[in-house]
């Protein structure tokens, strides 16, 4: 059965530290994996895009990894900030482009 | 603007009642998809549509009908709504670049059925 799961399902943190996000899955074939940032009341909007060549992608101060031997992902923040407070969800295709296995995402709380 | 709008943002209905749900968007992109988001639930696929002819059922598809009435315009329907449809939902778009692109969403429609 494809499945994305997400840990932890909440985490808060002060401000200026850094976190990391965990994604493991078990869609195959494996096509690529994207982390969407959902703040509250809008829609998700795309952080990072990876295939199954790559290892590493970074966004600023958001960088994904990617396992797809061991089909696990992480997404590291550095130095958050307030406005990282939100939640993050990891998504996966298949080859099938028609399909995205969406997890139920991270709610991160970032503290003064 | 934003890219991806979505009307209304907030509804409140009756069982029994039609509901439609309206998303349009300047991207100029092929593709839009309809999801519904459910507390503690990953966002889940109710329709799909690659371009204006081609309409494609999600995994949860029952219950709801949809209309691209135009590239830029695609609609959702509940038919006689339901209290488990409770829900907010999630408007997306696509280009159609092999798969690797970004959906694009719009802010969502927070649907309550009583």
């Amino acid at each position: 059965k494809n499945q994305v799961e997400q840990s932890p399902q909440s985490l808060i943190i002060l401000e200026g530290k850094n976190c990391t996000l965990q994604c493991n899955y078990t869609v195959s074939p494996f096509s690529n994996l994207r982390w969407y940032k959902q703040d509250t009341g809008r829609g998700p909007v795309s952080l990072t895009i990876m295939t199954f060549s790559e290892n590493t992608k970074s966004n600023g101060r958001y960088t994904a990894t990617l396992d797809a031997d061991t089909k696990q992902s992480s997404l590291h923040i550095t130095a958050s900030q307030l406005s990282d407070s939100a939640s993050y969800i990891c998504v996966v295709s298949p080859y099938n482009f028609n399909k995205f296995y969406f997890g139920s995402g991270t709610k991160l709380n970032v503290k003064p | 603007d934003a890219d991806v709008t979505q009307t209304p943002r907030n509804r409140i209905t009756k069982t029994g009642k039609r509901i439609m749900l309206e998303c349009s968007q300047t991207k100029g992109h092929d593709r839009m998809y309809w999801y519904r988001q459910d507390p503690g639930l990953g966002l889940r696929l109710i329709y799909y549509s690659f371009d204006v002819k081609d309409i494609n059922k999600g995994e949860i598809s029952d219950g709801y009908s949809v209309s691209r009435q135009a590239q830029a315009k695609f609609s959702l329907s509940l038919e006689s709504a339901i209290p488990n449809q409770t829900a907010l939902y999630f408007c997306a778009t696509s280009d159609s670049g092999g798969g690797f692109q970004p959906q694009h969403f719009g802010d969502g429609t927070r649907l309550s059925i009583l």
